[in-house]
């Protein structure tokens, strides 16, 4: 089976800007959740889907937004970029809520 | 709010020591809990996984990890490591029941094997 893929796998932003980040899961999986990870944070989960349905949510602002779609493909949106939004976003997929999760390489987001 | 506290965060040992990294997880409920595993240039992914039964379980690459739940602990454990085994190791935990909740990581912990 083909792994999670995430596109892009780079983006530099200037402060201000949105961006769109991607993600498709393993075939199968209904749920797929994003993660922020950086050298001060570590890895902290923003949302997870599944069924198209938002079912669990972090402590982040409500610039950061997700949906997935009947596919299960699911997108990450940031609105109104900050500089410290730059990190590496994690897209991981599921077979289902509570599961183990499957990661992709994730998207470097660098906001300058 | 559940917290999961990795001990160690750098590790440095030769090959053919043993190893023991310690994962401890504040919540008091039910749960699962995992180990993940990144390895220099490639994605996190899944060394074990604990979601009930046998409170030691085995993983990839001769790891293995034992829940102990008095002591809200999933301790990982190899016997002999090796040189390839350097990467960085996270220990996971999620509510195994209950409405919404917070997949919660660890900060890591850095693995260096010396050959």
């Amino acid at each position: 089976k083909a792994g999670v893929t995430q596109t892009p796998r780079y983006l530099i932003k200037t402060r201000g800007q949105q961006v769109t980040l991607s993600c498709s899961p393993i075939s199968g999986h209904r749920s797929v959740s994003w993660y922020q990870q950086t050298p001060g944070q570590g890895l902290q989960f923003l949302f997870e889907y599944f069924s198209e349905t938002q079912r669990n949510k972090g402590n982040f602002p409500g610039r950061f937004s997700g949906r997935q779609f009947s596919n299960s493909r699911s997108e990450m949106n940031v609105s109104t970029l900050e500089l410290g939004d730059s990190a590496l976003y994690l897209c991981a997929s599921s077979p289902g809520l509570r599961y183990e999760q499957y990661f992709g390489p994730g998207t470097r987001l660098t906001v300058t | 709010a559940q917290s999961v506290s990795q001990h160690n965060h750098h590790v440095i040992l030769s090959e053919a020591a043993s190893l023991e990294l310690g994962c401890n997880y504040s919540y008091g409920g039910t749960v699962n809990l995992f180990w993940y595993v990144q390895y220099p240039g490639q994605h996190l992914q899944l060394l074990l996984k604990y979601f009930s039964g046998d409170p030691l379980v085995k993983g990839i690459k001769g790891f293995e990890a034992e829940f102990i739940k008095s002591k809200f602990s999933f301790n990982l454990r190899k016997p002999s490591v090796q040189w390839s085994d350097t990467a960085e190791y996270f220990c996971a935990v999620n509510p195994a029941s209950g409405g919404s909740y917070i997949p919660t990581f660890g900060r890591g912990t850095s693995l260096i094997v010396h050959p």
